[in-house]
């Protein structure tokens, strides 16, 4: 069974920092890309990060480009955020999410599979 | 800036027939952006319902499908149920590993 576990929220002052994890089970961890996904308190969705399965394509949004860091640990299992200089509106609970890129010999792009989230708060 | 649209709420009566739609700010939403939907219920990770236009996730009841209308996307319930009633989100990848999420349309259910 597919699992992602996401951990590392918390609350923090602005300015501050933290590091999410997202530990990994059931499936080959180093085959996947992986993304970051998360959503402030009664808002949508919001594409954060992505990372391909060996590192070597690393991807951000705007509003986090710059402060934020994403990294895996094939070895470990894990996929990581390291949060930077937080902002009120980073607040959030942030999902870890599988990414598909192809099915079979035909290319799809989707998220299949998704952690419960970790929530981090911005607050003084 | 990219701006994926979606209407902010619907409302269908219970069996009834509801189609959300996903578009873009400027220009039309085509296979190419391998437009996905996802289902989120309150304090609920999203789950995946579609993907690839039209492909159901496993485990999805065929009263769900996707296509494309004029120039956006679009998920259709047919025969909606109580347990429908959620937040539904498309997104759309934009190439280059860059991926544009919807505000999300608030579906209810009476």
């Amino acid at each position: 069974e597919v699992q992602l576990v996401e951990s590392g929220g918390g609350l923090v002052k602005p300015g501050g920092s933290l590091r999410l994890s997202c530990a990994a089970s059931g499936f080959t961890f180093s085959s996947y890309a992986l993304s970051w996904v998360r959503q402030a308190p009664g808002k949508g969705l919001e594409w954060v990060s992505s990372i391909s399965s060996s590192s070597s394509y690393i991807y951000y949004a705007d509003s986090v480009k710059g402060r934020f860091t994403i990294s895996r640990d094939n070895a470990k299992n894990s996929l990581y955020l390291q949060v930077n200089s937080l902002r009120a509106e980073d607040t959030a609970v942030y999902y870890c999410a599988r990414e598909v890129w192809s099915s079979g010999s035909y290319y799809v792009y989707y998220f299949d599979y998704w952690g419960q989230g970790t929530l981090v708060t911005v607050s003084s | 800036q990219t701006v994926v649209t979606q209407e902010p709420s619907f409302s269908v009566s219970p069996g009834g027939t509801v189609t959300l739609t996903c578009g873009l700010s400027s220009g039309s939403v085509s296979i190419n952006y391998y437009p996905s939907w996802y289902q989120q219920t309150p304090g609920q990770a999203p789950r995946t319902l579609m993907y690839s236009t039209n492909t159901r996730s496993s485990g999805v009841p065929d009263r769900f499908s996707g296509s494309i209308l004029g120039n956006k996307a679009a998920l259709t319930i047919t025969g909606a149920q109580a347990d429908d009633e959620s937040d539904y989100y498309c997104v759309l990848y934009m190439g280059s590993g860059i991926w544009v999420f919807g505000g999300g349309t608030k579906l209810t259910v009476l």
